[in-house]
């Protein structure tokens, strides 16, 4: 069983700039989440996505979409890229969308922007 | 809103110490609680959870109890060793619109020989 995988590890970029991070869920999970952790933080809920649907959404402006296809993977993007974007971002996976289910986290994607 | 307070870290001890890290939480209803662990370089691992008051969850020596009286979800262990070193998240999922996880700052625990 392949678990979460998200890519690319590491990645600079500039103010203004856009990004677009992948995440592959693991095998069997529909449903994919992504948050994103600043340094010494908790991670923080971005959004959530559910058989391609978007399923819920935290406190992230609109700058932030995601994207998911039809084999479960997931991106996420950012536009107009700020210098507090700087974080690691993460990508959970889980099966059914459903309430309580545990999700499982890929080692993340460390995003810098100068 | 919902959220979770976390002990304040570093926390260093001795191998064979006992551990406890604290943990209180807000929520309206009746939340799942969690607690994940981070090794360096690695995602997020789900050490244990309690999705209802008075639950135990236990793993790998860890055990949490969920107390809604005192709206905490302490981990504790008797004894650690120095594999356990990692940053020790509390979370929590809301019931009813529960696809959202509200996670504490963490706690980072190094064990020493």
């Amino acid at each position: 069983e392949t678990g979460v995988t998200q890519s690319p590890t590491h990645l600079i970029k500039t103010r203004g700039q856009q990004v677009t991070l992948r995440c592959s869920s693991q095998s069997g999970h529909n449903t994919v989440s992504w948050y994103q952790q600043a340094l010494g933080q908790g991670p923080q809920f971005i959004f959530q996505y559910y058989r391609e649907e978007e399923n819920g959404r935290g406190n992230f402006p609109p700058r932030f979409s995601g994207l998911q296809f039809p084999n479960y993977s997931s991106e996420l993007n950012v536009n107009a890229l700020e210098l507090d974007d700087s974080a690691l971002y993460l990508c959970a996976s889980s099966h059914g969308g459903l309430a309580g289910d545990e999700q499982f986290f890929g080692p993340g994607t460390r995003l810098t922007v100068l | 809103g919902d959220s979770v307070t976390q002990m304040e870290g570093p926390v260093t001890l001795s191998e064979e110490a006992f551990l406890t890290i604290n943990c209180t939480y807000t929520a309206t209803g009746y939340p799942s609680l969690f607690w994940y662990v981070q090794y360096p370089g690695e995602g997020l691992q789900l050490l244990l959870k309690a999705t209802k008051a008075d639950d135990k969850g236990s793993n790998k020596g860890f055990e949490a109890t969920y107390r809604k009286e005192t709206t905490s979800f302490h981990l504790e262990k008797g004894s650690v060793q120095v594999s356990d070193s990692a940053v020790y998240f509390c979370a929590l999922l809301r019931d009813f619109s529960g696809n959202q996880f509200y996670f504490g700052t963490g706690t980072s625990l190094t064990v020493i020989p």
